[in-house]
């Protein structure tokens, strides 16, 4: 199956600074790629949709200047938590359809856990 | 709006005994459906999806999950356990024509697999 890849596993970062997430995948080409946000033994919930050459699409309560989502080729997706805070500490996982199938069908990526001090 | 339940928060079974997770889904029309696993500190991994056809899946590992739409349930199965097999198990469902990928996750169900 398709292949999607983030990068870090895991980050810890002091509070007020900014941290970046990427989200790539690896075999094919993702026009729309997906943000999900996981609290400790809880589901995952959508933040955005990351959309390529346009702007995100964000879930309801989601905050779009806290959460910048760029996606500026067909193979990469970046999430940026800016002035991170304790509260936003959370296992952050991406996915994306390939379009090959058209099955609605997601792959993910492995996750990453920030942990902000 | 569509929503998906998964009844049982956590379930512990045997080593070789039989397993059922139980999903019940909320959606007007046929939808999309798919399970999920996850182990700790890592991404989700497709078991096995339901799109159309032949109600009963075949998926990856053994497990199996059967389509009810007079129940909508799609409860996930495996005749036999084995101690890898614990981990976190999502139930989702894809609302609309299931092309948009936005899924909609049940609560999760853990596993813990008795020696």
């Amino acid at each position: 199956g398709a292949v999607v890849s983030q990068h870090p596993s895991w980050v810890i970062c002091k509070s007020g600074t900014s941290v970046k997430i990427e989200c790539r995948s690896l075999d094919f080409q993702a026009t729309t790629m997906f943000w999900y946000r996981q609290f400790p033994k809880q589901s995952l919930m959508l933040m955005a949709t990351s959309n390529e050459g346009s702007k995100a699409t964000y879930e309801q309560g989601v905050e779009k200047d806290k959460f910048l989502i760029n996606h500026a080729s067909l193979t990469l997706s970046t999430l940026t938590v800016t002035s991170a805070h304790p509260e936003d500490s959370s296992f952050y996982i991406c996915s994306a359809r390939d379009g090959r199938t058209n099955t609605g069908e997601l792959f993910f990526g492995e996750g990453s856990r920030l942990t902000v001090l | 709006a569509q929503s998906v339940t998964q009844p049982d928060i956590h379930i512990t079974v045997s080593e070789g005994a039989s397993l059922e997770l139980r999903c019940n889904y909320s959606y007007g029309a046929t939808p999309y459906l798919f399970w999920y696993v996850q182990s700790p500190g890592q991404g989700l991994q497709l078991l096995l999806k339901y799109f159309s056809g032949d109600t009963l899946v075949q998926g990856i590992k053994g497990f199996e999950a059967e389509f009810k739409r007079s129940q909508s349930s799609f409860n996930l199965r495996k005749p036999s356990v084995h101690w890898s097999d614990a981990a976190e198990y999502f139930c989702a469902v894809a609302p609309g024509s299931g092309n948009t990928g936005k899924l909609i996750f049940g609560q999760g169900t853990t596993l813990q697999v008795k020696p």
